[in-house]
This record gives structure tokens, sequence and C-alpha cells, in this order.
């Protein structure tokens, strides 16, 4: 079992939607929790860390459940800027690697 | 932006050839990695350092080697490279510290270097 498993999509949503992608981790002793974006033949960025109360920055909505292992993010008002792939990633102790996902595949259509 | 560079970005070269893809950071990391990603697929740690002279491999086998001689400096070797080889090989770096939720754990990538064995 993949330590941090997503859905691969692809997702394929119109300009305007709304879209939650999920992710779960295995390893209980994750202590760190972010969504970083991939552009197509890109390198990955930070989008937001997720924190366990969950926290908002602007149309990205992120939430953590540490009973379920699990992590959402949820994106309001899609653009078509928003199309990318949306990468999980945990940080387990002691904290010096950081474990991606595969990625979640999301299309925005006008 | 990001001060983590990495060169060539891009590499065509036969079988058989050494070659080192270099990595830099200005921002005085600690931690440093190497990726490999194919197309479309997900990433694969191959190599990571904790600090100057320390290296270790990562999750997925690789045949190639790196150094950390010094703190702003991780180069990548391929003694023989092979078709196989070929792929994306991204370097990131990292401050370090292991706080919950918080962005010292940040990962920061250069733009990768593709490599093309022919």
């Amino acid at each position: 079992r993949k330590e941090v498993e997503q859905d691969p999509g692809p997702f394929n949503v119109p300009e305007g939607a709304t879209v939650a992608f999920n992710c779960t981790y295995s390893n209980s002793a994750s202590q760190s929790f972010f969504w970083y974006r991939q552009d197509c033949r890109k390198e990955p960025k930070l989008l937001m860390s997720v924190y366990s109360s969950g926290n908002e920055d602007g149309r990205f909505t992120a939430q953590l459940n540490r009973a379920s292992q699990y992590i959402s993010l949820l994106i309001r008002d899609s653009k078509l800027s928003d199309s990318a792939t949306y990468l999980c990633v945990v940080n387990i102790w002691p904290g010096n690697k950081l474990v991606f996902g595969a990625g979640t595949i999301l299309r925005v259509k006008s | 932006e990001a001060d983590i560079y990495q060169t060539p970005r891009y590499l065509v070269i036969g079988t058989g050839k050494k070659i080192t893809l270099e990595c830099s950071q200005t921002m005085g990391h600690d931690k440093m990695y190497w990726y490999q990603q194919d197309p479309g697929m997900e990433l694969h740690l191959i190599h990571y350092s904790y600090g100057v002279n320390s290296t270790e491999k990562g999750d997925l086998s690789s045949e190639s080697t790196v150094s950390r001689i010094r703190t702003e400096h991780f180069p990548l070797t391929l003694e023989s490279a092979r078709p196989s080889h070929t792929s994306q090989y991204l370097c990131a770096s990292m401050r370090g510290g292991a706080l919950s939720g918080s962005t010292h754990n940040e990962q920061f990538f250069g733009p990768g270097t593709r490599l093309t064995v022919l």
C-alpha cells in the first residue's frame, strides 16, 4: 500500500465549478501536511499547508482529519488557470523527508 | 521565487557517457533532495542529504551517485548513462524543522533537468 494515496483523476470541470480532491495517508506518525501544485512539465510548488483546524486561502480550502488519516482540498469558482496536477504531501517524523502522492489531475474547461 | 538552480535544463547524450547534473541553492538550506519523474508519473525520491558530508539513498533505487561537499551544492552523477536513465531530474531543498503544519517543512524545487540518453 502506498503511503499517500490520491484519486488520479482526471477531473474535468467547467469554469466556475467547485471541485474537491481527497487524499489518505497510511502512517499515523505523519505530522505535517501540504498540497503542492505541479503544472505540465514544470516543478512542483507549494499551494498551501494543511492545518489541523482546517484553513482557507482565497478560493482554496484544505481540511485534515487525523482520526481518519484523510486530507482534502476544495477549490471554489474554478479558473482555467487552476488546471494542473495537485499533489498531496505528508511529512513523517522525524521530518526529514516529504512523501508525495501520485497527484490528481484537474482540467478546467471554458 | 525560490533560489534553487539546476543545470543543464536539457541534456541529450549518448549511451556510456558520464554526466553530472548540477544543483545549487542560495537559501542556506541544510536538506537537499533529488527526485526522478517520468512524464505524467509520480515523483520518486532517489537521493537526499541532511547536510555537508551526509548523503542517503532514497526510496527508488538509482544507479546515480551524489555528493555534498558544500551546503549550497548537491550534484548528481551518472558514471555511464543508459537509455533507461531518460527522465526528468528535480532537485529540491528544505529549511528543516519538524513543526506540525509549519512552512519550515516546505520543499523548494529547482526547474529540473530533462535528460535524454540515446
